[in-house]
């Protein structure tokens, strides 16, 4: 199972983007980068998700180099409602015989105004 | 367009009694997950479910602790003669699959077991 590595926090102010980068050196062919996002007392609520290079949606962008051994995710202009903690997992939901992710302690992300 | 669900929202019992922990999926999703989170902690991975069946029951901390799933949907956790070192979040999550790679999975917000 790839094992990440994320920092354990950051600050950041209002409006300003926000790179929080994870490491996954052991990174399997099949296996697909996913960040998640979670607040407290709520799950997890998935963010982005990526193979390779670069993927954009509404919300965050994921920078993915070309040896996927690490993938950056992107918050442009943050806001105070993006403080959470924010997971970076690796895997693959279609391996054969069960998908087992393995959630590191995430990044806390604390946005100030 | 429910998301996954889960009861009860909280759950406070005593140290030595059974507890059972509901899990609805998301409709149509054949992949169950449950994790256990401490506080400030990250997820521990319990179980995984495809349709019926676990493939992957490792996380399962004793043999205190089990999970079934029924009609390929809602799934029971069920821990038996509680312990203190029992509370946490409990988080079920869904996905398409396994046939999909890919696929993200989808949280409920968990009941939070507090054993006295």
């Amino acid at each position: 199972l790839a094992k990440t590595t994320q920092p354990i926090s950051m600050d950041s102010y209002e409006g300003q983007e926000v790179n929080i980068t994870c490491s996954h050196n052991n990174i399997a062919t099949n296996d697909y980068i996913t960040w998640y996002q979670q607040f407290p007392s709520q799950g997890p609520r998935f963010i982005i998700q990526g193979y390779k290079t670069k993927v954009t949606n509404e919300v965050a962008s994921l920078f993915i180099p070309a040896d996927r051994k690490s993938s950056t995710l992107s918050l442009p202009r943050v806001s105070l409602s993006d403080t959470a903690v924010y997971y970076c997992l690796v895997g693959d939901s279609g391996r054969a015989g069960g998908f087992k992710t393995i959630f590191g302690a995430g990044t806390r992300l604390f946005v100030k105004a | 367009g429910a998301g996954v669900s889960q009861s009860p929202s909280n759950k406070v019992t005593e140290k030595g009694k059974d507890v059972e922990l509901r899990c609805d999926p998301i409709s149509g999703h054949t992949a169950l997950y449950w994790y256990r989170q401490s506080l400030g902690q990250g997820l521990e991975f319990l179980i995984y479910f495809q349709g019926n069946s676990a493939p992957d029951k490792s996380g399962l901390p004793s043999d205190r602790f089990s999970a079934e799933r029924t009609g390929g949907s809602v799934s029971t956790l069920t821990i038996q003669r509680t312990q203190q070192e029992d509370s946490a979040v409990y988080l079920c999550a869904s996905s398409l699959g396994p046939d999909r790679h890919n696929q993200p999975q989808h949280f409920g917000d968990g009941t939070r077991l507090s054993i006295l």
